[in-house]
């Protein structure tokens, strides 16, 4: 069975401070991993994936995520925080057991951002 | 930018009522999801829609449970007689037909079941 861990509930950071959102997961083969944010009264925003090749991925509003395979971490990070950087932050895997055509996400529990002005 | 949208956007219903869940995806999506999340818990997959079929459930996806593609815009989940444990909110998400595409999640339905 996969699984997602987010450790930590809560991170705060001063404005323009780096900021990081720790995610570490567990899948039988190689995992589909994505980062997703939930502003307040908003839908799940996708933020960026990893699949495959670079370990540092790239992706929406300055965000990146780097994927180590022998930690089995996919950490969130951003080098430099704005107060519109706070939400609900997601890390999720793809469900490798899943039949083609599925694609179910298995989610973090989130973890709550907040840039400190 | 194209959206995926879920109405109503807060539903109250009492135990026992049939309640209707509705999103619209992304229109040149093909793939379409129902998850759900309990109020400080994690999101949970409930069922995936393809080709106008289940392609999977989870195990909370019981018999109180039902998905439709009525037409060609609209993607609905019924819950036939509503327990309290069904509060929740439930977000509809949809996807292109890459296998390496995301998914695009709406903005939820609060479900609160007196």
């Amino acid at each position: 069975a996969q699984s997602v861990a987010q450790p930590e509930d809560q991170v705060n950071v001063a404005e323009g401070n780096p900021l990081t959102v720790k995610c570490t997961y567990s899948v039988s083969g190689n995992p589909y991993l994505f980062w997703y944010v939930q502003y307040p009264n908003r839908g799940l925003q996708f933020l960026l994936k990893y699949i495959t090749g670079d370990n540092l991925v790239k992706g929406s509003y300055g965000f990146e995520a780097e994927f180590n395979k022998s930690q089995t971490s996919f950490h969130l990070k951003k080098p430099s925080a704005l107060v519109s950087d706070s939400a609900l932050y997601f890390c999720a895997v793809r469900d490798l057991t899943s039949g083609a055509g599925s694609y179910q996400l298995t989610f973090g529990k989130g973890t709550k951002l907040s840039v400190i002005p | 930018e194209p959206e995926v949208t879920q109405t109503p956007s807060h539903q109250v219903t009492q135990m026992g009522q049939e309640v209707i869940l509705r999103c619209v995806p992304i229109s040149n999506h093909l793939y379409f999801y129902w998850y759900r999340q309990i109020l400080g818990q994690k999101v949970e997959f409930l069922v995936s829609f393809y080709n106008n079929e289940i392609s999977e459930k989870s195990e909370i996806f019981d018999d109180q449970f039902s998905v439709e593609r009525p037409d060609g815009s609209n993607f609905t989940l019924k819950i036939r007689s509503t327990k309290l444990e069904d509060s929740a909110m439930y977000f509809c998400a949809s996807r292109m037909s890459s296998g390496r595409g995301g998914q695009f999640f709406g903005p939820g339905t609060r479900l609160t079941v007196l």
